[in-house]
Formats: C-alpha cells, sequence, structure tokens
C-alpha cells in the first residue's frame, strides 16, 4: 500500500463547477500537507500549504486537513478553463532534519468553457 | 533569474547508454531533491540532499543511479547502463532550510530511453 493515495481520475467538470479533490495517507507522522499544480510539461508548483488539521482559504481554493481519518482535500469554487491541469497532493513529516516530500499519483482535472 | 534550471530539457538515449542530468538550484537553497514521474504517476522520491548531512539514498531504485551534489549547489543525477524503464521525466526541488518552506521544482528532463 502506499503512503499517500489519489485518485487519478480524470475529472472532467463544467466551468463554474465545485471541484473535490482528496487523497488519503497512512503516515500518522505526516504534519505539514501541501497541494501542488502542474500544467502540462512544467514543474510542480506550490498551491496551498496547510499544517494543523481544519480549513484553510485563499481565494477559490480551500485546503482541508482531518489528521483524525487521515484525509485531505482542496476544494476549487467557480472552477475555471485556467483551472486544468494535474494537482497533487503532497506531505511530509516537518523538522529541520526531515524535509522528504511525499506525493500522490495526482488527479488529472480538466475544466470545459 | 532565478529559478531551478535543469539541463537538458529533453534526452534520447540508447539502451545501456549512461546520462547525466543537471540541475542548478536557487542560490541559497540548502535542501536539494531528486523525483521520477513517469506517465500517469506520481512523483517518484529518488535522492534529498541537505546542506553537509549525508543525502537520503532511499529512493533510489537500483545501483545504476546515483547523484552528487558539488559544493553545496549544483546537482548531477547520473544513470549507468540505462534501461527502457528508466524513460521517465527526472524533476528537481529546491527549498531553504526548514520544514515549513515551499520548494520549488524545475521544469524536469524528459529522459527517453530507446
Amino acid at each position: 500500500q502506499k503512503e499517500v493515495e489519489q485518485d487519478p481520475g480524470p475529472l472532467s467538470v463544467p466551468e463554474g463547477a465545485i471541484v473535490s479533490l482528496n487523497c488519503t495517507y497512512s503516515n500518522s507522522a505526516f504534519q505539514y500537507f501541501m497541494w501542488y499544480r502542474q500544467y502540462s510539461r512544467k514543474g510542480p508548483e506550490l498551491l496551498m500549504y496547510t499544517y494543523s488539521s481544519g480549513n484553510k482559504e485563499d481565494g477559490r481554493f480551500t485546503a482541508q486537513v482531518d489528521k483524525s481519518s487521515k484525509y485531505i482535500s482542496l476544494f476549487i469554487r467557480d472552477s475555471q478553463p485556467s483551472d486544468s491541469a494535474t494537482y497533487l497532493c503532497a506531505m511530509n513529516e516537518g523538522g529541520t532534519s526531515y524535509g522528504k516530500l511525499t506525493f500522490g499519483q495526482g488527479t488529472i482535472l480538466t475544466v470545459h468553457p | 533569474g532565478a529559478g531551478v534550471s535543469q539541463s537538458p530539457s529533453n534526452k534520447v538515449t540508447e539502451k545501456g547508454k549512461d546520462v547525466e542530468l543537471r540541475c542548478d538550484p536557487i542560490s541559497g537553497h540548502t535542501a536539494l531533491y531528486w523525483y521520477r514521474q513517469s506517465l500517469g504517476q506520481g512523483l517518484e522520491f529518488l535522492i534529498y540532499f541537505q546542506g553537509n548531512s549525508a543525502p537520503d539514498k532511499s529512493g533510489l531504485p537500483s545501483d545504476r543511479f546515483s547523484a552528487e551534489r558539488t559544493g553545496g549547489s549544483v546537482s548531477t543525477l547520473t544513470i549507468q547502463r540505462t534501461q527502457q524503464e528508466d524513460s521517465a521525466v527526472y524533476l528537481c526541488a529546491s527549498r531553504l532550510l526548514g520544514s515549513n518552506t515551499e520548494a520549488f521544482f524545475g521544469q524536469g528532463t524528459r529522459l527517453t530511453v530507446v
């Protein structure tokens, strides 16, 4: 079993829809949780970063962490065609001595006009 | 400038040949990662350098893979006797010391072994 599981999709939604992306994990030592967005033939770029359980909002994006269930989510409101990309969850154990990031498989999202 | 720079951007090589992939991290970033991304797959961790500490090599898939980081800056990932299953995009990332800082990725090297 992989440490981080993410539904690869693909996911296709109409413009304006609310998108929900999810990851589950098995390593209870993970403390830092991130969502990266990757456009075709580009490197991933950080979208959202959270530490504790709860919600964090940034514009149309909301990241949610539930450590008790080992489950994280990314919600995209009013989705736009420019949101079409692969979304990768990532997490690490934290601390200055261990910065390895463990990624999910990535979910391919297409938002059509 | 100054993002993470990787070269070459594309590399086609014959099976059995050795290849070297280069990563120039952001200046001052002490942590450097190599990941591999196969088609339709997530990022597979390969190796992690942090300052002067011994690198975490736990993700290297075989002894054909090695990496070094000279002078705490530029890193080279070497794949010896390449196989077709080595075909993938190899991504490099760097970040500042500390766990709550963003890792910046390069655009990757697309390696094709024929």
